[in-house]
């Protein structure tokens, strides 16, 4: 089946930074989707971006679907931007192991 | 609406006890999921309904038995469940243009 990485696994930041998360996967995909997880569980859709650009304030993700990864950007990071983020495709809608990001105030 | 609905919350039970976790959506999608996430894990897929009929089950134990009433309404009912079961419950829908939408989660602990 489909192989999902992300990277990094871990970041820290302090507020106001900004970042770069990335996921890989090991053949096509034509539904890529970015979630937020927040600490109490719920999956947040942040970008449904088979391919190209989109922005949603702070947020945006590009994704090269010919080839097989998508970046997602966080500009001026807050507090409340801190869970886990991760990235998903296929029928089966496989996911990575996420990215745990941690923005200190 | 742009919502999955889960209920319960949080559901406790005792491995001899039959329960359901329902999930509701309104918003027309003809795909329905149910996921388990265990604490530190991505969501794994469990089940897949397409057009209310059972697609894909990922080998999941009898002791979890699905079903799809209608349209807007999925279930998941539980029965003589092991405390290795206790997890995050996620039920979500998807539209092929926007992609999926998740609910909030069922927390079920299983003593």
């Amino acid at each position: 089946g489909i192989q999902v990485e992300q990277s990094p696994p871990d970041l820290i930041l302090q507020e106001g930074a900004n970042s770069t998360l990335r996921c890989n996967f090991s053949d096509s995909v034509n539904n890529l989707q970015w979630f937020h997880q927040n600490p109490w569980g719920q999956l947040i859709n942040l970008f449904y971006i088979p391919s190209g650009t989109k922005q949603n304030g702070r947020l945006s993700a590009t994704t090269v679907a010919t080839e097989r990864y998508s970046l997602l950007y966080i500009s001026s990071s807050q507090t409340t931007d801190s869970g886990v983020y991760f990235c998903g495709g296929s029928e089966k809608l496989v996911f990575g192991k996420g990215t745990k990001l941690t923005v200190n105030p | 609406d742009t919502e999955v609905t889960q209920t319960p919350k949080h559901l406790v039970m005792g491995m001899t006890n039959k329960k359901s976790l329902k999930c509701e959506q309104h918003m027309g999608h003809r795909a329905m999921y149910w996921y388990k996430q265990k604490a530190k894990k991505p969501p794994e897929l469990m089940f897949v309904y397409s057009y209310e009929k059972l697609s894909i089950n990922e080998s999941v134990p009898s002791r979890f038995s699905p079903e799809c009433p209608n349209s807007s309404l999925l279930n998941l009912h539980l029965h003589a469940l092991q405390p290795e079961d206790s997890a995050l419950y996620l039920c979500a829908s998807s539209h092929r243009n926007y992609g999926y939408t998740f609910g909030s989660g069922t927390r079920l602990t299983v003593v």
